[in-house]
């Protein structure tokens, strides 16, 4: 099973608009961390918030983190074309390895 | 754009081939882990190393899949004997602490078996 996954497949805006992806986890954590994938190419990492810190900011880019709820939410206002991409969340539960969630596509139309 | 390096970006394998992929990590990153991730776009964790050293690989790779990060040559995933379910994207990421700091991947070797 998914150890963290965002809660839709597919989300569409418009540029300019503002856009939220949500994930939730099921065990304890020690930080959280936001990827983007666009197509042909391989994972970038947009945040990493860590389980003492309820929010983060990276330019127009807001994750947020809510331990008692096991879930975060990644927020992009102004949204431009070439934020058009895979999200993932991807957590670190103690183990050697970071577990990703299956991905939310966004698409930002003109 | 990504400073880890893999090649090739695409190989093409029959079924019961061997495929070959290699990385080269970031410099100074000592952590290497190789993902596995499939048209649904979901990763799998396969194996990583620090340095030399594996720290953590799942049974899939114990049996069909080796890899190894030897000194001062690039690190390499090999599949012994290519199998259909075996068709995806191989992405490599290195790492200067682990699991629980950022991972700077590759832009991947796309593995299709015909």
């Amino acid at each position: 099973s998914q150890l963290a996954e965002e809660n839709l497949w597919a989300l569409s805006v418009h540029e300019g608009e503002s856009v939220t992806v949500n994930c939730s986890y099921k065990t304890s954590i020690t930080a959280l961390q936001w990827y983007r994938q666009k197509s042909g190419e391989g994972p970038a990492q947009l945040i990493l918030i860590r389980s003492n810190e309820r929010e983060k900011r990276n330019g127009r880019l807001r994750a947020t983190l809510d331990t008692s709820s096991q879930s975060s939410s990644l927020s992009i206002t102004a949204t431009r074309c070439e934020d058009t991409a895979v999200y993932f969340c991807a957590t670190h539960q103690g183990g050697r390895a970071l577990i990703f969630g299956t991905g939310t596509t966004v698409s930002v139309s003109p | 754009n990504s400073k880890v390096i893999q090649t090739p970006r695409y190989l093409v394998k029959g079924q019961g081939q061997k495929a070959k992929m290699r990385c080269i990590p970031e410099k100074g990153h000592p952590v290497v882990f190789w993902y596995q991730q499939n048209k649904n776009n979901e990763f799998k964790f396969l194996i990583n190393f620090q340095n030399q050293e594996v720290l953590q690989q799942i049974d899939m790779t114990e049996k069909r899949f080796s890899a190894e990060c030897p000194s001062n040559s690039p690190c390499s995933l090999e599949i012994q004997s290519s199998e259909a379910g075996d068709s995806a994207l191989y992405l490599c990421a290195s790492s200067l602490y682990g699991a629980g700091n950022t991972l700077y991947f590759g832009e991947g070797s796309r593995l299709i078996v015909v």
